[in-house]
């Protein structure tokens, strides 16, 4: 079945640091691809989002793109902030069917 | 706000038990996904409803049941509660319709605690 691998965290990051969190699905065919965010006591807030290989999602200074020829979706910003600090998810789905989960990535980012 | 709305926010009860959470999809939206989000199992998909019927099945245990209304809000009913099912649960909501790729909009979470 489909499956999802995230890197392993907890990542400590420095405020203006890059970030990059790694993410690499098995599945068959095409499925949609997403980061999701969960701050400190809320729930999962979508993040970006690639439908199709080679897609580019972006919001709020995060990109990822689409990789079909390595099943990777990796998560990147280039200068992270404190408020960046969340959890971190990589998921993926096909169509109007469950998310399949990654097992989270918990940021932290010192001033 | 993603327009999702789950009751309660949280959930204290003893183990042998049974409660009801409910989800109130966004406007619009026919599809209801259950998640379960625990320490040891990570985020786990539940059940979906779509349109009053059920669509999906996942690692739902038989102690729990879901159904969804004709105003299409949902309830996860848990019963003979165990320390186990302490967990967060999350209800999401998207338009359903499978051709398309959709997103999936997520509640704040309902929070048990089983004693």
């Amino acid at each position: 079945g489909d499956s999802v691998t995230q890197m392993e965290g907890p990542v400590t990051l420095s405020e203006e640091a890059f970030l990059t969190i790694n993410c690499t699905y098995t599945a068959t065919g095409y499925p949609s691809l997403f980061w999701y965010v969960q701050y400190p006591g809320e729930g999962l807030q979508l993040l970006l989002k690639a439908t199709k290989a080679d897609d580019k999602g972006s919001n709020k200074g995060f990109e990822a793109t689409y990789r079909k020829e390595t099943t990777s979706f990796h998560l990147e910003k280039g200068s992270v902030q404190v408020s960046d600090s969340a959890v971190y998810f990589c998921a993926l789905s096909r169509g109007a069917q469950k998310l399949v989960f990654g097992q989270g990535t918990r940021l932290t980012i010192n001033p | 706000d993603s327009g999702v709305t789950q009751t309660p926010k949280h959930l204290i009860t003893a183990t042998g038990q049974r409660v009801t959470l409910r989800c109130s999809p966004r406007s619009g939206d026919l599809s209801v996904y259950w998640y379960q989000q625990s320490l040891d199992q990570g985020l786990q998909f539940l059940i979906q409803y779509y349109n009053g019927e059920e669509r999906a099945k996942g690692n739902i245990l038989e102690r729990f049941s879901a159904q969804q209304f004709p105003d299409l809000h949902s309830e996860l009913n848990l019963s003979s509660l165990e320390l186990g099912d302490s967990a967060l649960y999350f209800c999401a909501s998207s338009v359903g319709d499978r051709g398309t790729s959709e997103t999936q909009y997520f509640g704040p979470g309902t929070r048990l605690l089983v004693l």
